[in-house]
């Protein structure tokens, strides 16, 4: 069985300040992680992935995540927010072989103030 | 190449009756996987076609079905509809069955609203 929660349905940052977005995950086996990101009205966009090679897994837009085995964490950080970084973020785990069976978080909302 | 497509974009239906989607792949790919998106639950896996056969399906009533078609096209059928069925049906395809979101590319979604 698997599972991933997001503790922050939303997060309120400045721009140019930094972004932390939280993820904890479940997992029977050997988890793949993601984040993904959904801007308004456009479908979902790969931001970055974790399968079991380096713990820092850098993606698009300057955004990375960190895999902590021992705190079953994914979170996404960014070092300074932009107003387009504005959108809804999903951290999703799959843990099932081969295969591509995905759990997604209830997602996190970030506003970006001026 | 055209993206992945999905008709229609909205519908609205009435508690009771059943609602076909349909999602037509991007050209060359083998494999449709459809997800339900809502407020309440997120975003949900349903289940994975490739070559006409469900490969892979997640944790959804029997309610919910699907096809794939020998030119790759994939509908998905949801019977007796219930309130909480109101969601964004998204499709995704990718050349292969896919192994992560990275081979996944997503069409624009079914908005279905029951009454």
């Amino acid at each position: 069985a698997q599972s991933v929660t997001q503790l922050d349905s939303h997060v309120s940052v400045s721009e140019g300040t930094p972004v932390l977005l939280r993820c904890n995950y479940s997992s029977s086996y050997s988890p793949s992680l993601f984040w993904y990101v959904q801007h308004p009205n456009k479908g979902l966009q790969l931001l970055l992935k974790y399968t079991s090679a380096a713990t820092l897994v850098k993606g698009i837009n300057g955004f990375e995540a960190e895999f902590k085995k021992s705190e079953t964490s994914f979170h996404l950080t960014k070092p300074s927010a932009h107003m387009s970084d504005a959108a809804e973020y999903f951290c999703v785990v799959s843990s099932s072989g081969g295969s591509y069976i995905p759990t997604f978080g209830r997602g996190t909302s970030l506003i970006v103030h001026p | 190449k055209a993206g992945v497509t999905q008709t229609p974009r909205y519908l609205i239906k009435t508690r009771g009756q059943q609602v076909t989607l349909s999602c037509s792949p991007i050209s060359g790919h083998r494999s449709v996987s459809w997800y339900q998106q809502t407020p309440g639950q997120g975003l949900q896996f349903l289940f994975e076609y490739f070559s006409e056969t469900q490969r892979n399906k997640g944790n959804f009533p029997g309610r919910f079905s699907g096809r794939q078609f020998s030119n790759s096209r994939s509908e998905m059928n949801v019977s007796t509809l219930e309130l909480g069925d109101s969601a964004l049906y998204l499709c995704a395809s990718s050349p292969e069955p896919p192994t992560g979101p990275d081979t996944q590319y997503f069409g624009p979604g079914t908005r279905l609203t029951v009454l």
